[in-house]
């Protein structure tokens, strides 16, 4: 079965550092795109980047350039999202999700697989 | 950046009514137009993805038209489990703002 896991809840105070991972399985991971997602309590989607795990290849949303940090680990089929400081307004469910697309070329172009969503919370 | 913009926000439809959303991009995606459907405390799901192919095993009362700048999501029959919220995204970007569906 092809699945995306990600990390369990966090709470953090602000200014802390934060790292959360999707792992996954059932396909070639390092094939594919990996697209990160934002949704904030009671709004909508926001698209944050994506990484492409074989090269680390990264494309980053000018909303989220310079405050987030994607990386992955070929080795492990893990994805991370990583925050060096955080702020209340981190407050969000994050989602991974694949693109279901290579380098050369797309067999759907869209997030066709989502992890199950991790909810970091930032508070005082 | 592209700009998204989805309408109408919310609707309020009986069961076995026709619905329809749209969204519009500030510039041309081509066919790269893809339709999320998110319920409460769910991740999203993929309904349809180059403006107008069914993902597999997706009901087929959900239909996707358009191309170039104005696309519509179109659900034929809606069914009680069809509420929720439902959003546009261009190629691998920019989501629109969402469309939540709720049955009278």
């Amino acid at each position: 079965e092809v699945e995306l896991v990600q990390s369990g809840a966090e709470v953090k105070e602000p200014g802390e550092s934060l790292k959360i991972s999707c792992k996954g399985s059932g396909y070639s991971f390092t094939n594919y795109w990996i697209g990160w997602v934002r949704q904030m309590p009671g709004k909508g989607l926001e698209w944050m980047g994506i990484i492409y795990p074989g090269d680390s290849d990264t494309r980053y949303s000018p909303s989220f350039q310079g405050q987030v940090t994607f990386s992955a680990d070929k080795s492990t089929s893990t994805a991370y999202l990583q925050w060096s400081s955080l702020k209340a307004s981190d407050t969000a469910m994050y989602y991974c999700a694949r693109r279901y697309c290579t380098k050369a070329s797309c067999y759907k172009e869209a997030f066709d697989i989502w992890g199950q969503g991790t909810m970091v919370t930032v508070s005082s | 950046d592209i700009q998204m913009t989805q309408s109408p926000s919310s609707l309020s439809a009986s069961v076995g009514d026709r619905v329809t959303i749209t969204c519009r991009t500030s510039q041309s995606v081509s066919v790269y137009l893809t339709w999320y459907q998110q319920k409460p405390g769910k991740a999203p799901k993929l309904l349809i993805y180059s403006a107008s192919t069914l993902q597999s095993g997706v009901p087929s009362r959900f239909s996707g038209s358009g191309s170039g700048t104005d696309f519509t999501l179109t659900i034929t029959s809606l069914q009680p489990e069809d509420s929720a919220t439902y959003y546009c995204q261009e190629r691998y970007s920019t989501f629109g703002g969402g469309t939540k569906v709720e049955i009278k």
